[in-house]
């Protein structure tokens, strides 16, 4: 079974602080996707990335960024944290987005900024 | 940013009824079209990918067609139960610089009542 695993579940972190959200997944897929959801939003897109070292901006790439420094691991990085930021975050990934190609999520991140 | 517009946004059901909600998406270009659903505390997961016009894909009680020509899919759920009880994501491929990335519908929230 694919599986993405999301390091931390919950977290609770200050305004202003630098937080790390660290997704690996175990199956050798090309990429790797950050979302976010917030009640009536739907999960929005952060950013993505299609090979290691590469990354796409996706619809709100504000206030984030990411690394991909090898294959199997994608990061979310808050640089100073804010309270809007305060969401469930997922991580997923998937082989090249082609006709029956699926993607495969974690189980997400709650992070609280307070 | 490309519109996905999933509606109803909730929906409540007795157990044993049928029902229907729908996933709109641009019908120009089109790629193909993914169904997630999203149990509480669980991951997202996939039902179908859908890629020619008039496809109509089935698993178990749920099932779901397409029309790429007006730019629509709808998804089924015979005789409801409460497992059935989950949130229900649309998603559509776009290009986005050097690959493809999943533009997520807001969802359709189902409670099916025992």
């Amino acid at each position: 079974d694919v599986k993405v695993t999301q390091s931390s579940r919950y977290l609770v972190k200050r305004t202003g602080e630098k937080v790390f959200l660290e997704c690996v997944q175990d199956m050798d897929h090309e990429n790797m996707f950050w979302y976010r959801q917030d009640p009536g939003l739907g999960l929005r897109l952060i950013y993505f990335s299609y090979d290691v070292k590469m990354k796409e901006k996706g619809d709100i790439p504000e206030g984030y960024s990411v690394s991909r420094e090898k294959k199997e691991r994608f990061s979310l990085i808050l640089e100073s944290a804010s309270t809007n930021q305060t969401s469930m975050y997922l991580c997923a990934s998937s082989r090249a987005i082609r006709a029956g190609n699926t993607i495969y999520f974690g189980e997400g991140s709650w992070l609280t900024v307070v | 940013i490309l519109n996905v517009e999933q509606s109803p946004q909730s929906l409540h059901v007795q157990e044993g009824d049928s029902t229907n909600f729908t996933c709109s998406f641009p019908s120009s270009n089109f790629y193909a079209l993914h169904w997630y659903r999203w149990e509480t505390a669980k991951s997202p997961e996939a039902l179908f990918v859908m890629t020619l016009n008039g496809d109509e894909k089935k698993k178990g009680r749920i099932s779901a067609t397409l029309n790429t020509k007006e730019g629509y899919s709808y998804l089924y759920i015979k005789g409801s139960q409460p497992e059935d009880s989950a949130t229900y994501l649309c998603a559509f491929p776009i290009s986005s610089g050097s690959a493809r990335q999943l533009t997520f519908g807001s969802g359709t929230q189902l409670t099916v009542l025992p």
